[in-house]
């Protein structure tokens, strides 16, 4: 059993759609990141929340952390193929860090 | 500032053999982690090294091992190679000092991995 659980596993959309993607635990974590990674890459750091209800954008992303800290949301405004890739969301408690087994995402031209 | 850097990038074994992986962290960064990722299993953790020490640990057998040296660069070591250790490999570092609460973690490209 994942620590952190990703929803939906797989999701394929058209360019212009948008979509929101979800990380939940029934931990507490003091800080929770999500990542992007393309195929044969290593994972890129997109966003780190440290704070309750945070909300941070990056451009057509939105991200937020839950009110306990225990869940987060990525949602994705008018997706580009770009945006394509696999997205891991990974909690951090003192020093130990865990991931979900991710949301692959594909944004069809 | 450089980012997190390992060699090879690919690697090609067979059965029986072991393999050593390098990862040089982001310059002032003292941990260093180590994963495995399969297409079936997810990124799992393999190991933690902080200030040359081993800090956690996964659920990996004990063919599977680390160290960390001074300048805080590290390598794995997998010995008896199986086929079902054909995956990405890839290291990240954080600062991660004590008490450090945001445990931000930046990855290397990655070794991919083929046991023949």
């Amino acid at each position: 059993t994942q620590l952190l659980e990703q929803s939906p596993q797989f999701l394929s959309i058209q360019e212009g759609e948008n979509l929101t993607v979800y990380c939940n635990s029934s931990s507490v974590f003091s800080s929770l990141q999500w990542y992007r990674q393309e195929p044969g890459e290593g994972p890129v750091l997109l966003v780190t929340v440290v704070t309750g209800g945070e909300v941070k954008k990056l451009k057509r992303l939105t991200f937020q952390f839950g009110d306990a800290r225990k869940d987060s949301s990525l949602h994705i405004t008018a997706a580009q193929p770009g945006d394509t890739g696999l997205y891991l969301c990974a909690g951090g408690r003192n020093n130990d860090m865990r991931f979900g087994a991710g949301t692959r995402l594909t944004v069809k031209p | 500032k450089a980012g997190v850097t390992q060699t090879p990038r690919y690697l090609i074994k067979t059965r029986g053999q072991q393999v050593t992986l390098s990862c040089s962290p982001i310059s002032g960064h003292r941990s260093v982690s180590w994963y495995q990722q399969t297409p079936g299993q997810g990124l799992q953790f393999l190991f933690e090294y902080f200030s040359e020490t081993q800090r956690n640990k996964g659920n990996f057998p004990g063919r599977f091992s680390g160290r960390q040296f001074s300048n805080s660069r590290s390598e794995m070591n997998v010995s008896t190679l199986e086929l079902g250790d054909s995956a990405l490999y890839l290291c990240a570092s954080r600062t991660a000092g004590a008490g450090s609460s945001y445990n931000e973690q930046f990855f290397g490209p990655g070794t991919r991995l083929t046991v023949l």
